[in-house]
């Protein structure tokens, strides 16, 4: 158990439409980096989060953005679906050593 | 070049046998390296991290670090049948930059 939930656990939205998944912190971590995983690949880095203000951006287009609250949770929210987005996100809660995951969100896009 | 590069594997081990995973990395400024596991369909769970030049170890996890060489690895020791998973490396360029990570290694330990 690493204290940080993501929610919901499955989902499943059609092209062009907007999706909004969540992911909570662990206590004592004002981090939050969030992951794209396709299948048989390694998690792939979107965006992080270090006390409310984006702090880093991996090769993703603008529509994939976020926003993390006072109490350091994370929305991850995708506009314009396609079917490539279907995949595993995951958010990952880090103080300066350690990055802990939530048990991600399976997304499918049909 | 790839930042964190891993045989993607299968590598295959016997039970009660040492696994071996090794990674290497492209940015010399790297600070600390993790390792994850990860089973099919669930999400990576650390298993160690390291930031110091040579071995941590943790039970039968070894991590040892190589900064000259650009260099990290995982032994497993007494492998378990538990242990076949996909092993991920990580590395941080130090404080709150991204993690990176590579795209793992498959472990299957045969009974």
């Amino acid at each position: 158990e690493t204290g940080v939930t993501q929610s919901p656990t499955h989902l499943i939205k059609t092209r062009g439409q907007q999706v909004t998944l969540r992911c909570s912190s662990q206590s004592g971590h004002n981090t939050v980096s969030w992951y794209q995983q396709a299948l048989g690949q390694g998690p792939q880095f979107i965006f992080q989060y270090y006390r409310e203000e984006e702090n880093g951006r991996g090769n993703f287009p603008p529509r994939f953005s976020g926003l993390q609250f006072p109490n350091y949770s994370s929305e991850l929210n995708v506009n314009a679906l396609e079917l490539d987005d279907s995949a595993l996100y995951l958010c990952a809660s880090r103080n300066y050593t350690e990055a802990f995951f939530g048990q991600g969100t399976r997304l499918t896009v049909v | 070049q790839k930042e964190v590069e891993q045989n993607s594997g299968p590598l295959s081990v016997p039970e009660g046998a040492i696994a071996s995973l090794n990674c290497t990395y492209s940015d010399r400024g790297s600070q600390s390296f993790f390792w994850y596991r990860q089973y099919s369909g669930k999400s990576p769970e650390l298993i160690m991290f390291i930031y110091s030049n040579g071995d941590k170890e943790d039970g039968r996890f070894t991590a040892q670090l190589n900064k000259a060489s650009q260099y990290v690895s995982l032994l497993i020791r007494d492998s378990q049948p538990s242990d076949s998973a996909t092993y991920l490396c990580a590395v941080n360029s130090g404080g709150y930059q991204k993690v990176t990570f590579g795209t793992g290694t498959k472990l299957q330990v045969i009974p």
